[in-house]
């Protein structure tokens, strides 16, 4: 599976949208973008994901560049509950590929 | 809640006994994963079940480590000889389908700690 790159941290006002950054250069035709977040003490949780298309679902927003190297998530209206790590995954989509290669993720604090 | 469940939550125990940890995936759930998550770290896979077939195997799975789902339903992660590098939180997730593009759904986690 591609690696992908996040910054470390990143703040946000309580009410304001977050947007978190990945990139993944390496990142091959049949690969997803996948995104999880893990708020403390809890298992990971399953966000969006997405081929090409930019795509949303009551939770986040992903928004992917042409080239595919890179995407954002975003959190149009981010509250105190969704502070976390967010992990940006990319993940190949032929059988027998199964697992999901977590890196250190972003961590994301909402500030009231 | 997901629906996956993990027990015990909590498990501390003494360098050189063995622990045992179960995993109750979501019921329709073909594929079962173990994932081990150390401090400041993201999660690593370790191993996963399609059904009760063993598929993969990280090379984390040490020899002291053993993974079995008998019936295809419920998982155990068996460690052996627990070692202080062993603390770590112990994930399980389950996920429907054959394809890759399913996603996967995790329980809260077996937290172990040697001492």
């Amino acid at each position: 599976d591609a690696k992908t790159t996040q910054p470390t941290s990143m703040d946000c006002a309580e009410g304001r949208a977050a947007n978190l950054p990945c990139n993944h250069s390496t990142i091959s035709g049949n690969e997803y973008v996948y995104w999880y977040r893990q708020i403390h003490s809890q298992g990971p949780q399953y966000i969006i994901h997405g081929l090409k298309n930019n795509e949303t679902n009551e939770m986040a927003s992903l928004i992917i560049t042409e080239d595919r190297k890179s995407s954002t998530l975003i959190l149009p209206h981010a509250t105190l509950r969704d502070t976390a790590v967010y992990y940006c995954i990319v993940r190949a989509v032929i059988q027998g590929a199964q697992k999901l290669v977590f890196g250190q993720g972003t961590r994301l604090t909402i500030n009231p | 809640d997901t629906g996956v469940s993990q027990n015990p939550r909590h498990k501390i125990t003494k360098r050189g006994q063995n622990v045992t940890f179960r995993c109750d995936p979501i019921s329709e759930h073909n594929r079962l994963y173990w994932y081990r998550q150390t401090l400041g770290q993201g999660p690593e896979f370790l191993t996963y079940f399609q059904n009760e077939a063993q598929l993969e195997k990280s090379r984390l799975l040490s020899d002291r480590f053993s993974a079995e789902r008998p019936k295809g339903s419920f998982s155990t992660l068996e460690i052996q000889r627990t070692e202080q590098g062993d603390s770590a939180m112990y994930l399980c997730a389950s996920s429907l389908g054959s394809g890759g593009n399913n996603e996967q759904f995790f329980g809260p986690g077996t937290r172990l700690t040697v001492l």
